[in-house]
This record gives structure tokens, sequence and C-alpha cells, in this order.
């Protein structure tokens, strides 16, 4: 079963505004990590948040995590034509077997 | 540094036909993993190995088999393939880790197409 859902499932926006992703979960979390696909390719990690922190940042990248919630959110500011990917939240469940469930993705288009 | 090569890239099989896909990673990891993905569904979990001579079941075991003979290698094996295993497979591997707080190094993918 899918451990994410994310949200929106397609996000269409212009080059240099923000675009902003969310996923949702239901278990408890060791970490929660985002990656990217490019078409055809294979996922590429971006970032990784503990349990323990709300929020991280990487270059352009934000990422918050609500465990209250049970939610976390990625934020890529001053968006490029090259960000055009899917976008995967992936959950590493506590106390399980060391394997991540992943969500459905979000397609992001950035129009130049 | 090749990180997770995976072989073959493509393939068309008929219903009924074996093959073995091969995930070879020279990072040393512990980890490995195989996983399907079909359109809409995301990425789901097929098996993995938590060490050589190790698996594991996933989420969507059904009709794969693999092996981990070698710390570096990750088979997986479809003994009569059908029609519902077109899919995408991508293998990954990461580290054993203390806190288990490590990213995934995913391969680029075998597209495996069943006639």
């Amino acid at each position: 079963s899918q451990q994410g859902e994310e949200d929106p499932q397609a996000l269409s926006i212009q080059e240099g505004e923000n675009a902003t992703m969310n996923c949702s979960y239901k278990t408890s979390i060791n970490n929660l990590q985002w990656y990217r696909q490019n078409s055809g390719r294979g996922l590429v990690h971006l970032i990784l948040i503990r349990s323990n922190e709300r929020e991280k940042h990487s270059g352009r990248l934000r990422v918050t995590l609500d465990t209250s919630k049970k939610s976390s959110s990625l934020l890529i500011t001053a968006s490029r034509a090259a960000d055009t990917a899917s976008y995967f939240c992936a959950t590493d469940a506590w106390r399980g077997a060391q394997k991540l469930v992943f969500g459905q993705g979000t397609r992001l288009t950035i129009n130049p | 540094n090749a990180g997770v090569t995976q072989t073959p890239k493509f393939r068309v099989l008929k219903t009924g036909q074996s093959m073995t896909l091969l995930c070879a990673q020279d990072m040393n990891h512990e980890y490995m993993y195989w996983y399907r993905q079909d359109p809409g569904m995301g990425l789901r979990l097929i098996h993995y190995s938590v060490g050589e001579g190790t698996t594991a079941k996933g989420e969507v075991p059904d009709g794969y088999n693999v092996s981990r003979l070698k710390k570096q290698n990750f088979l997986l094996g479809l003994e009569s393939a059908a029609p519902s295993q077109t899919s995408v497979y991508f293998c990954a591997s990461r580290p054993r880790t203390g806190q288990l707080n490590y990213g995934y190094t995913f391969g680029s993918g075998t597209r495996l197409t069943v006639v």
C-alpha cells in the first residue's frame, strides 16, 4: 500500500516562480525523503529530513516536516526549466525493515 | 564510480518466458532493493536484501524471485512472465548506518514489456 500521498498530482508554473509540493503519510516515521525523476530516468535523492527535524534547506530546496499532521512539503524557489521532473516523497517507517515507501509523485512542469 | 548499474535497459518478452534482471553496485552498500514503477502508481517494492545471502519480500513479490549471492549484485528473476509484469524496474542501494538515515542510490531502470 502507498504510504505517501502527494498533492497536487501535477503542477505547471512559470520559470522563476516558486513551486510547492505536499506529501501526507499514515504511520510514524524515522525520516522522510524527497526524490526527483526526470523523464525516462532513475530517481535522484534530493533531501532527507529526520523525524525530529522541522525544516531543512539544500540550495533552492526547502523541506518542512510536521509529524503531528503527518505531512511534509517541498518548496523549490526561483524555478528553472531544468526543474521540470516528477518529484516523489518517500517514508522510512519507524521500526520498519529499512525500506522506503513512495508516494505517487507530483509532475512539475516549468514553462519558459 | 558507476554507482548502480542495471542490465538490460530494455527487453521484450513473450508470455511464459523467463528472464533475469541484473543489478550491480560498486559502493559497498549493504542494502539493495528492487522496485517496479507503473503509470500513476509510484514505486512499489518487490523484494529487498539487507546483506549478502539474505532476501525478503516487499509489497508486490508474487511472480518474482531474487538472489544476493554476492554483496555487489542483486538479481531479479521472472520465472514465467505475464503481461501484468510489463513495467519499469528500478534497483536501488544504500549503506548500512546506525541511524538508518541515508538516501537511496537508484539505477537508471529496465523497461520490460511482456507481450
